[in-house]
């Protein structure tokens, strides 16, 4: 089965620091999404890419968080400087475009950050 | 705009009891409507969906049949098991131009006890 490939799965860094979150979508899929999922707030969408563009960062806090894809096979959530209320799982999402209504997206397993 | 709403969980239940998880919601048009599950330290995985009305997803021996005119998609499974134990999230689609995204529900956790 074709998958979302997230690194690192675990990552224990201190406030201040830069994360750098990886996600490798499937081959093919053209349309990119970060979530991030916390218990107080459930599943939120940071980002999302299509065609490697940016649609909507909205919902990124702008003055910490950037994302990016440099190429089709690579998207990168990166937070600088980290805080301990960042710690969270983020997912990476995939999905093709023209078929989203029919196949929905195709989720990494995650990344879980901690921020001490 | 669009929105899900999944009945509030934690929903406790026996093995081989009946399940129902209620799932509504709102968008003018015709959306595509999923169900995802997420176990334990893992991410969402697609479980059913239905595109168009009447339509019925199933996976799993999970079922869900996509009502226009209740407007909701609700999931059931005739008897579960304690493998079962997820969090279950509803969620909808419209195809709208450039800006194509899944509205997700809240989500709702399952637990299944022997």
């Amino acid at each position: 089965d074709a998958r979302v490939t997230q690194t690192p799965r675990h990552k224990v860094t201190e406030m201040g620091q830069e994360v750098t979150m990886r996600c490798q979508p499937i081959l093919g899929h053209n349309t990119v999404f970060w979530y991030r999922q916390t218990m107080m707030q459930g599943l939120e969408l940071l980002a999302y890419f299509r065609n490697r563009a940016p649609l909507d960062d909205s919902g990124m806090p702008k003055d910490r968080f950037s994302a990016e894809m440099p190429d089709a096979t690579l998207a990168t959530l990166k937070i600088q400087p980290s805080e301990p209320r960042d710690s969270a799982v983020y997912f990476c999402a995939s999905a093709p475009f023209r078929q989203l209504g029919y196949y929905g997206y195709t989720f990494g397993s995650g990344t879980r950050l901690t921020v001490v | 705009g669009d929105s899900v709403t999944q009945m509030e969980g934690p929903v406790t239940l026996s093995e081989e009891a009946f399940l129902t998880i209620n799932c509504t919601y709102t968008a003018t048009g015709y959306p595509s409507l999923f169900w995802y599950v997420q176990y334990p330290g893992e991410g969402l995985q697609l479980l059913l969906k239905a595109t168009k009305a009447d339509d019925k997803g199933s996976n799993k021996g999970f079922e869900a049949t996509y009502r226009k005119e209740t407007t909701s998609f609700h999931l059931e499974k005739g008897s579960v098991q304690v493998s079962d134990s997820a969090v279950y999230f509803c969620a909808l689609i419209r195809n709208t131009g450039t800006a194509s995204k899944l509205t997700f529900g809240t989500g709702t956790r399952l637990q299944v006890t022997l």
